[in-house]
């Protein structure tokens, strides 16, 4: 255990529907964090919010929503989603934000999702 | 542009030391890590080295970071079974922008 939720654990959505991640931090960190993980391809940030404000989208297509309302709860709306973005997302969170110091990341253990 | 390469599969017998080796692009790196992922988990914290440091010790683990070559290597002595895991390697930069940067990562399969 990290400290860091994630649910659902799996997710299975077809191309149409409207469906959202979540993740809870239980460490009073003050930075969290949306990556993804597709086989054979190395870890992708997609965003970063430090302090509940976004400070990072690597250019991530519209079709991800990040929400962040408070330093505890981070969200992933998805929309319209595509096969290819089929892959695990992984919530992480920090005690500092981002590049202060050495960002020790702490992982949840990912969404796992499939798109039709 | 910022890159980090690990190679993809290791194997080692029960009991050897495991290297794991990666290499960045990106000189202006702050901190370099070490991640383990178990099947069906996120990543965990194994231990990080600053960039202006050659060697870090902790227990089992020896990170060694060549800033010259840009190269940075996991070793894990009296390797175990527990130990079979994805080990990614990965960069913070702080220049202009926010970047954390990881590798592929690394299957390690220890043998009994």
């Amino acid at each position: 255990e990290t400290g860091v939720t994630q649910t659902p654990r799996h997710l299975v959505m077809g191309m149409t529907n409207k469906k959202s991640l979540k993740c809870e931090q239980h460490l009073g960190h003050n930075a969290m964090y949306w990556y993804k993980q597709s086989a054979k391809k190395p870890l992708e940030l997609m965003f970063v919010y430090s302090l509940e404000e976004r400070v990072e989208n690597n250019s991530v297509p519209s079709r991800f929503s990040p929400e962040c309302p408070n330093s505890s709860h981070l969200f992933l709306h998805l929309h319209t989603l595509q096969p290819e973005d089929s892959a695990l997302y992984l919530c992480a969170s920090s005690q500092d934000p981002p590049g202060l110091r050495a960002d020790t990341q702490y992982f949840g253990p990912g969404t796992r999702l499939t798109v039709l | 542009g910022e890159d980090v390469e690990q190679s993809l599969f290791l194997s080692v017998r029960e009991g050897d030391s495991s290297v794991i080796n990666c290499t960045y692009t990106d000189s202006s790196s702050t901190y370099l890590y070490w991640y383990k992922q178990e099947p069906g988990a996120g990543l965990q914290l194994l231990t990080y080295i600053f960039s202006n440091m050659d060697m870090k010790q902790d227990q089992r683990l020896t990170v060694l970071l060549n800033k010259k070559d840009k190269h940075l290597s996991l070793r894990i002595a009296d390797t175990q079974t527990g130990d079979s895991a994805i080990y990614f390697c990965a960069e913070s930069l702080v220049s202009g922008t926010y970047k954390y940067i990881f590798g592929t990562g690394t299957r390690l399969k220890v043998l009994a």
